[in-house]
């Protein structure tokens, strides 16, 4: 079944470490975003690509950095620039153009500082 | 993309009808209205979107109001398993804003047996 998998579910990261969320999709699906959510909270956007090899800033993007390099996979990187990064971090995808229907969502990474 | 305001939470009982509401007194004529849920710990669900139609699908109904301001997102039968967090989004078709959906804190709903 086509889907978006976020790896791993669970990450604990030290104070000062960048780490590396993972985002595949096989939907074939142009355009992906990052969200990130806390406690009782909406989601809030970080980055989104809509094509390979751009991507613009969301409204959080500082401390954070994203690649895509190719259509299937979006991956964040969480750097020692991001001052408060735990927080439940979510990976999403929609077909190209105006589509309706909406996005598709993994089912979430949480991310820990220790 | 229009602002929208919705209850922090309500509570329903098995069985009977959940009817959400979503005010969206901004909304331009262009704009559509989503719903996503997001049971805890997953991540968000489409349900079902309208622009100014009554909708209908196998999960919910989608009621729009004539002025197109407000909407109710009912749930039917409600189930044990629709205890969610239940997000109302008003949604432009411009290549600005359909790439960025906006989430807001949603409506807890907890359904009891």
């Amino acid at each position: 079944d086509g889907g978006i998998t976020q790896s791993p579910k669970y990450l604990f990261r030290k104070e000062g470490q960048n780490v590396t969320l993972s985002c595949e999709q096989n939907l074939n699906h142009d355009a992906m975003y990052w969200y990130r959510q806390d406690p009782g909270q909406g989601l809030r956007l970080i980055y989104y690509s809509q094509i390979v090899n751009d991507f613009q800033k969301g409204d959080i993007a500082e401390g954070y950095s994203v690649s895509r390099e190719k259509k299937e996979s979006f991956p964040l990187t969480v750097t020692s620039a991001q001052k408060n990064p735990t927080a439940f971090y979510l990976c999403a995808s929609s077909p190209p153009g105006l589509q309706l229907r909406g996005y598709t969502f993994g089912s979430g990474t949480r991310l820990t500082v220790v | 993309d229009a602002k929208t305001t919705q209850p922090p939470s309500m509570d329903c009982a098995e069985g009977r009808a959940a009817n959400l509401p979503c005010n969206h007194s901004t909304i331009s004529g262009n704009e559509y209205v989503y719903w996503y849920r997001q049971i805890h710990s997953q991540g968000p669900q489409y349900i079902i979107h309208g622009l100014k139609n009554n909708e209908t699908n196998e999960m919910a109904s989608l009621i729009i109001t004539e002025d197109r301001k407000s909407s109710t997102l009912i749930l039917p039968h409600a189930t044990l398993r629709d205890t969610a967090v239940y997000y109302c989004i008003v949604r432009g078709l411009t290549t600005d804003s359909w790439g960025k959906l906006q989430f807001g804190a949603g409506t807890q709903v907890v359904v009891t047996p």
